[in-house]
């Protein structure tokens, strides 16, 4: 298997531009994360969904951010419109579920600066 | 309110000594924790996982403890090397699907 697979991997835009990030998890996996990496706030999850269906959002920072999974094999997290703030790695990660104990694979990452 | 530390953010040793990682947590109940490991640039790569039920896990020169009545676990790294410098991160499993993470430590291996 190839692993969860993120585009892009390198982003620089403009404050107030939209920006899309992609994922890809490992086929079969129902658990579907979004997870962003400071230096600041460290790992933090944003959002996760099971079965495509987002369980919980609690950690999306705010309006601007949004996330959907149309079907098992993709997801998108939307910032609209960025800031510089929202400056970090945003990482996508899937897992089988409570069945596997949770294992979380990662992809490796999408970096995002916003000037 | 909810909390992970995770020992000083670097910890440097010399090659061939055992290194040990703390993860402490507070106001969590967590049903099994895990290590991760991350290098610069890339993913947190799972390493190991132990259960609420379990005491101890091993694997190869990995070493975990978990104290749920202390709020500890205790990641061990045997005859360290150099390879095994990257950050280290703990995290809560607290139900179905959702994982917390400590900000991670640091581990540098001197040869």
């Amino acid at each position: 298997d190839a692993g969860v697979i993120q585009s892009p991997r390198h982003e620089v835009t403009e404050m107030g531009q939209e920006v899309t990030l992609r994922c890809k998890p490992i086929s079969g996996h129902d658990y579907l994360f979004w997870y962003r990496q400071t230096m600041m706030r460290g790992l933090e999850l944003l959002i996760y969904f099971n079965n495509n269906v987002p369980i919980d959002d609690s950690g999306m920072p705010e309006d601007r951010f949004s996330a959907k999974m149309p079907n098992a094999s993709f997801s998108t997290l939307k910032i609209q419109p960025s800031e510089p703030r929202d400056s970090a790695v945003y990482f996508c990660a899937s897992s089988l579920g409570t069945g596997t104990g949770n294992t979380i694979y990662f992809g490796e990452g999408s970096w995002l600066t916003v000037v | 309110s909810q909390k992970i530390e995770q020992n000083s953010e670097a910890l440097n040793i010399q090659e061939g000594k055992t290194a040990t990682l703390t993860c402490n947590y507070t106001n969590y109940s967590p049903a099994y924790l895990q290590w991760y490991r991350q290098d610069p640039g890339r993913g947190p790569v799972f390493l190991l996982l132990i259960r609420e039920n379990e005491k101890e896990k091993r694997k190869e020169r990995l070493k975990v403890t978990f104290d749920t009545t202390l709020k500890q676990s205790l990641f061990h790294i045997t005859a360290s090397q150099p390879a095994d410098s990257a950050t280290y991160l703990c995290a809560l499993g607290l139900h179905a699907g959702k994982s917390t993470f400590g900000d991670g430590t640091t581990l540098t291996v001197k040869p």
